[in-house]
C-alpha cells in the first residue's frame, strides 16, 4: 500500500508569516493529491487538491505544488492568520482507491 | 455543514461491551466510508461501501463490522471493546472517486 509521510508534524509561525507543509508518498501511480483541514472538534475537509498532470495550483492564501519526479506535493500557506491553526493532512490516492492520509501536521499561527 | 450526520456524538462504554456508531451521508453520496483517529495513529482507514456493497477494507479488527442499508445510511459495530479501541470515529462520503465530506465525528471511550 501508499506509504506517506508529512513534515514536518508541528509548525508554529507568527500571523502574516509563510507556512510549508511536504508530503512524501511511495505510490509513483498515485494521481490524486488533496490537502484537507481539521479544525479542533471537527472533521477534516478539503481545502485544496491537485491532479498529476498539473504542478501548481493556487487558492487565494493558499497553494499546493506537486514534484512528480521526487513523489512529494506540498502545501504552501502565505499571510498566515490565527484562524488558519489547525491540524493538516495529505491524502495522496491512485485512481478510485481509497484515501491514505499522513499523520498530520499541527499548525499553530500566533498573534 | 458537511452533510454528513453522525451519531453519537459522544459514547463512553466499559471493556467487552458492544456499541453501534451511526452515519447518514450526504444526498446523492453513495459511497461511505469509516476512519478511526487517534492521537498516535492518524487517520486509519477501517471500510469503505458503495451503494450497499463492501467496496475496501483497510486495518479494521475482527472485532469490528459495519454495513450500508438500502437508505444508504451506514453503521459501524464494535464488539468486545478494549480499552486501546478509545479514539474518534469519523464517517465520511462522496461520489465515485471524489472529494470525501466528513461528519464531525463520534468520540468513543472505553473505561
Amino acid at each position: 500500500g501508499e506509504n506517506v509521510e508529512q513534515h514536518p508534524s508541528t509548525l508554529s509561525v507568527q500571523e502574516g508569516d509563510s507556512a510549508v507543509i511536504k508530503c512524501t508518498y511511495s505510490d509513483s501511480a498515485s494521481n490524486y493529491f488533496p490537502w484537507y483541514k481539521q479544525e479542533l472538534g471537527k472533521g477534516p475537509q478539503l481545502i485544496i487538491d491537485i491532479r498529476s498532470n498539473v504542478g501548481e495550483k493556487k487558492d487565494q492564501r493558499i497553494a499546493v505544488t506537486l514534484n512528480k519526479t521526487a513523489k512529494h506535493f506540498s502545501l504552501h500557506i502565505t499571510e498566515t492568520q490565527p484562524e488558519d491553526s489547525a491540524v493538516y493532512f495529505c491524502a495522496p490516492r491512485k485512481g478510485y482507491s481509497t484515501l491514505t492520509f499522513g499523520k498530520g501536521t499541527m499548525l499553530l499561527v500566533s498573534p | 455543514d458537511s452533510g454528513v450526520t453522525q451519531t453519537p456524538k459522544h459514547l463512553i462504554t466499559a471493556t467487552g461491551q458492544r456499541v453501534t456508531l451511526r452515519c447518514s451521508p450526504r444526498s446523492g453520496d453513495l459511497s461511505v466510508y469509516w476512519y478511526q483517529q487517534s492521537l498516535d495513529q492518524g487517520l486509519q482507514f477501517l471500510i469503505q461501501y458503495y451503494n450497499g456493497e463492501e467496496r475496501a477494507k483497510g486495518n479494521i479488527l475482527e472485532r469490528f463490522s459495519a454495513q450500508q442499508f438500502p437508505d444508504l445510511h451506514s453503521e459501524l459495530n464494535l464488539s468486545s471493546l478494549e480499552l486501546g479501541d478509545s479514539a474518534l470515529y469519523f464517517c465520511a462520503s462522496s461520489v465515485p472517486a471524489g472529494e470525501l465530506f466528513f461528519g464531525e465525528g463520534s468520540r468513543l471511550t472505553v473505561l
